[in-house]
């Protein structure tokens, strides 16, 4: 199974917008509602931010939401904060097992 | 409250075989899938396989198929990743994972553990 394709890196300034892809196939992302993204930071275990594509778990702020379309699922972060620098990850569900993609290092300048 | 706590450090040589326990508290530990994940110096996450701890059912990665195991303890809701044949290029952080019921995620994380393989 090959890895989702995620963007090396992606930057933006305190309070803007970013959008983090995450390309598969209709084996995985295209095929099921079973998105999930993660942020990890170093030396800490990921935290899930989203799942099922566009839901987020109760605690995790209404700036990050998920999107699909296609085979591409998405993640936005709106109104940047410079403690959101961090690695974010995208996962999928695939025929009774699991894939990630490579990771996207986001920069708040 | 839902905890996932991970054993320690290990060093290993290459050819050498690694476990890494993952004991769970705080909810049903039958109730719920135990996946392995893990992340090598620079590179992404990396699934590798799960256990259903109600019956000890598995499924593993094609890439890890015939070195890893992985097992299951109920009376101390300790689940175990065994890794054998070691190489250089296994040495990462690998984490413990806990399945949602409800869907296809991965809900709470151990805290990792760094196995470094090294002659």
């Amino acid at each position: 199974q090959s890895a989702l394709t995620q963007p090396a890196s992606v930057s933006g300034s305190p309070g803007q917008s970013i959008t983090i892809s995450c390309t598969g196939s209709s084996s995985d992302v295209g095929g099921y509602d079973y998105v999930s993204w993660y942020q990890h930071h170093p030396a800490k275990a990921p935290k899930l931010i989203i799942y099922d594509v566009r839901n987020r778990p109760s605690g995790v702020s209404y700036r990050f939401s998920g999107s699909k379309s296609g085979n591409t699922a998405s993640l936005t972060i709106s109104g940047l904060q410079p403690e959101d620098e961090a690695h974010y990850y995208c996962s999928s569900y695939t025929r009774s097992s699991r894939v990630f993609g490579g990771g996207t290092k986001l920069t708040v300048l | 409250q839902v905890q996932v706590v991970q054993s320690g450090a290990e060093v290993r040589k290459p050819g050498a075989s690694v476990k890494v326990s993952c004991e769970a508290s705080g909810y049903t530990f039958n109730n719920y899938y135990m996946h392995w994940v893990r992340q090598a110096p620079g590179r992404g996450l990396e699934w590798m396989g799960t256990i259903n701890p109600s019956g000890g059912s598995t499924r593993y990665a094609q890439t890890f198929q015939g070195r890893l195991t992985l097992t299951r303890d109920t009376s101390t809701s300790t689940v175990y990743m065994e890794l054998s044949s070691l190489r250089s290029d296994d040495t990462a952080v690998y984490y413990c994972a806990r399945d949602s019921r409800r869907s296809y995620y991965f809900d709470h994380w151990g805290q990792g553990t760094l196995v470094t393989v090294s002659s």
